[in-house]
């Protein structure tokens, strides 16, 4: 069954420092989505991708934040400058189509900032 | 942002009872429902959905209840087996949107024999 994977699993960064958390969807999906979910929170939206474009962001998904869709399989999710309170466990999730449709998500990537 | 609720944080139930995880909403224009089981250390995974033109949708063991007019909606789970051990989240997305979900806090069911 095909299944949305990220790397990696786990990513320790001091503050500061520049980190690219990587996905890749599954191959016939078109939506793709990051996530977060700060340790004892809600999952929260970071930000929906289409078309090569953001759809739509969240308030979280400030100028630190960018997406890239780099070639035909990875999404990837950079934070510039990371902040002690971005560690958290990022989610991808990516559809088939936009209206109504099942998201997927992938394992996670636990991040740590130090 | 309190759109999506699950008031009970915690839910015990005896192998081979009933499950019922409930969820309430706020927000009117919410159209379409998700429930997800996750595991500690793993992703969300894909239960069962619901569309607001609905008020049931069954799969298997599966079923989730949507009453409108309450803004209510609940997961059934029968029988219980200790394997759906996990925490449940309800979600929701909103109509004409980019299909951004809006999760509850979650609620951990535990099934003991």
């Amino acid at each position: 069954e095909p299944e949305v994977t990220q790397t990696p699993s786990h990513q320790v960064t001091q503050m500061g420092q520049e980190v690219i958390l990587r996905c890749v969807p599954i191959s016939n999906h078109l939506y793709f989505y990051w996530y977060r979910q700060i340790l004892g929170q809600k999952v929260e939206f970071l930000v929906s991708f289409y078309n090569n474009e953001i759809s739509e962001k969240s308030e979280i998904f400030d100028d630190q934040f960018s997406v890239e869709r780099p070639d035909g399989s990875n999404f990837t999710l950079k934070i510039r400058s990371t902040k002690l309170e971005d560690s958290a466990m990022y989610f991808c999730a990516s559809s088939e189509t936009r209206s109504t449709d099942t998201q997927y998500f992938g394992p996670g990537t636990r991040l740590t900032v130090l | 942002d309190q759109q999506v609720k699950q008031n009970s944080p915690s839910l015990s139930v005896q192998e081979g009872r009933i499950s019922i995880l409930n969820c309430d909403y706020t927000n009117s224009m919410f159209d379409y429902f998700l429930w997800y089981k996750k595991y500690p250390a793993e992703g969300p995974t894909f239960l069962i959905s619901i569309s607001s033109i609905k008020d049931k949708n069954e799969d298997g063991r599966f079923t989730v209840f949507l009453n409108k007019s309450a803004k209510h909606l609940s997961l059934h789970i029968v029988p219980s087996q200790p394997g759906d051990s996990a925490v449940y989240f309800c979600a929701a997305s909103e109509a004409g949107g980019y299909n951004k979900l809006i999760f509850g806090a979650g609620t951990r069911l535990a099934v003991h024999p």
